[in-house]
């Protein structure tokens, strides 16, 4: 059984330029959220989607959008990138429940982004 | 707005011993608080969770003991082994009808030494 799987794993890229990452969730899974990791730091969440639509949003600017389709995979699109961007993007899936609040995530390996 | 801050930011403990790592949260409105582990070059991966209304969970070696009154949790791990050597993070979430936004803290760097 596949976990989360995250594609590519290591990206380059220079400021202003755009970037899109990838994410598969878990078999079974049909929500994925999306954190931004910053070194020596904790996770921090930029957004959550199912059902195709984005249902939360943590605090993050209008550059950073993402999709899901309709196979549950999300991919994640930053705009005008910023040194400060540099990061590894984690993707992490669950299973909806309605009213539930302690479903379990799971976490892919991230996707280490440098800008220079 | 930091709204878990967690403590210590890296802990050297010996093979055999407890490591205890604190956490406190700002939010009342947190209703699950999950640790995750986190080895180089992976992702978080859930190790322990608890809901505010318990006191202390228990899962082989480790344990988290929540004080809701002072808005506090901590994870003890026993008997400590090298193999826990990683970066532990606690986090709190609060559920919107059914979406999760979890809020993680900083993060402490564990190294067990034999």
């Amino acid at each position: 059984d596949a976990g989360v799987t995250q594609s590519p794993t290591h990206l380059i890229k220079t400021r202003g330029q755009q970037v899109t990452l990838r994410c598969s969730p878990k078999s079974g899974h049909d929500t994925v959220s999306w954190y931004q990791q910053a070194l020596g730091q904790g996770p921090q969440f930029i957004f959550q989607y199912y059902e195709e639509e984005e249902r939360q949003r943590g605090n993050f600017p209008d550059r950073f959008s993402g999709h899901q389709f309709p196979n549950y995979s999300s991919e994640l699109n930053v705009n005008a990138l910023l040194l400060g961007d540099s990061a590894l993007y984690l993707c992490a899936s669950s299973l909806y429940v309605y009213q539930a609040t302690n479903e379990k995530l799971f976490f892919g390996s991230g996707t280490q982004l440098s800008v220079l | 707005q930091q709204q878990v801050k967690q403590s210590p930011q890296s802990l050297i403990v010996q093979k055999g011993g407890i490591s205890i790592i604190n956490c406190a949260y700002e939010n009342t409105a947190f209703d699950y608080f999950p640790w995750y582990q986190q080895f180089p070059g992976k992702g978080p991966a859930l190790l322990i969770a608890i809901r505010p209304d318990v006191s202390e969970k228990k899962e082989g070696r480790f344990t988290i003991s929540f004080n809701k009154s002072a808005k506090q949790f901590s994870l003890h791990i026993m008997d400590s082994q090298p193999g826990d050597s990683a970066t532990y993070f606690c986090a709190a979430s609060k559920g919107t009808g059914g979406y999760q936004k979890v809020t993680f803290g900083t993060g402490t760097k564990l190294q067990v030494i034999p």
